[in-house]
């Protein structure tokens, strides 16, 4: 079965510094969603890939998917402490996300240090 | 437009009674999808409703039932509860993958305590 693999698991920054932040699949990519996490809280879309070699941004965030469809990276810019959070990518279990089935990533933990 | 809603935001259960939680998606949306987060298996699966009708299922015992109903809103529901049930329960929408939109929605989650 397909596994989604983040690392690091857990990342603390100085506020201002750039990080970037990975997730690996054991298989294709059809779908890749990144969100944001507050703990104990609902998840927010941030971004969603579906082409290999796509790139969107949002604010200080940069979402890829190689060309291959085997791993995203998500970079954010002059972190701010409003960046702190829990970061999930999930991914769509089969092509063309027809049955609403994300498998979901352990999660990568930010801090952010003022 | 408004968000994914569910109800209620806290619950605090026995073992042995049986829950049920509501959610609201996104107006427009027709696929509703419901998830488990604990600290230990992460988010996992537990099925996915689209015009009332259950499309897929995750691998969790019978005691985890739901439906969707003609207005699109859906609900779950766990029955005979145990304290590995305690978790926070996520709701999601999705518009119709027809319109060639596939951006799934989460909602605030309710979080279900097993005492």
């Amino acid at each position: 079965s397909q596994e989604l693999e983040q690392s690091p698991q857990s990342l603390i920054v100085q506020e201002g510094k750039n990080l970037t932040i990975n997730c690996t699949s054991s298989k294709t990519l059809y779908g890749l969603y990144w969100y944001k996490q507050k703990y104990g809280e609902g998840l927010i879309f941030l971004m969603m890939l579906q082409k290999g070699g796509e790139e969107k941004s949002h604010e200080k965030i940069t979402a890829k998917l190689d060309e291959k469809k085997q791993q995203s990276s998500l970079h954010i810019t002059a972190s701010q402490p409003s960046h702190a959070g829990i970061y999930l990518c999930g991914a769509d279990r089969d092509y063309g996300g027809s049955q609403g089935n994300l498998i979901f990533g352990k999660g990568t933990k930010l801090s952010v240090k003022p | 437009k408004a968000g994914v809603t569910q109800t209620p935001r806290y619950l605090i259960k026995t073992r042995g009674q049986q829950v049920t939680l509501s959610c609201s998606p996104i107006s427009g949306h027709r696929s509703v999808s419901w998830y488990q987060q604990t600290p230990g298996q992460g988010l996992q699966f537990l099925f996915e409703y689209f015009s009332e009708t259950q499309r897929n299922k995750g691998n969790f015992p019978g005691r985890f039932s739901g439906r969707q109903f003609s207005n699109s809103r859906s609900e779950m529901n766990v029955s005979t509860l145990e304290l590995g049930d305690s978790a926070l329960y996520l709701c999601a929408s999705r518009s119709d993958i027809r319109t060639g939109t596939y951006e799934q929605y989460f909602g605030p989650g309710t979080r279900l305590t097993v005492t």
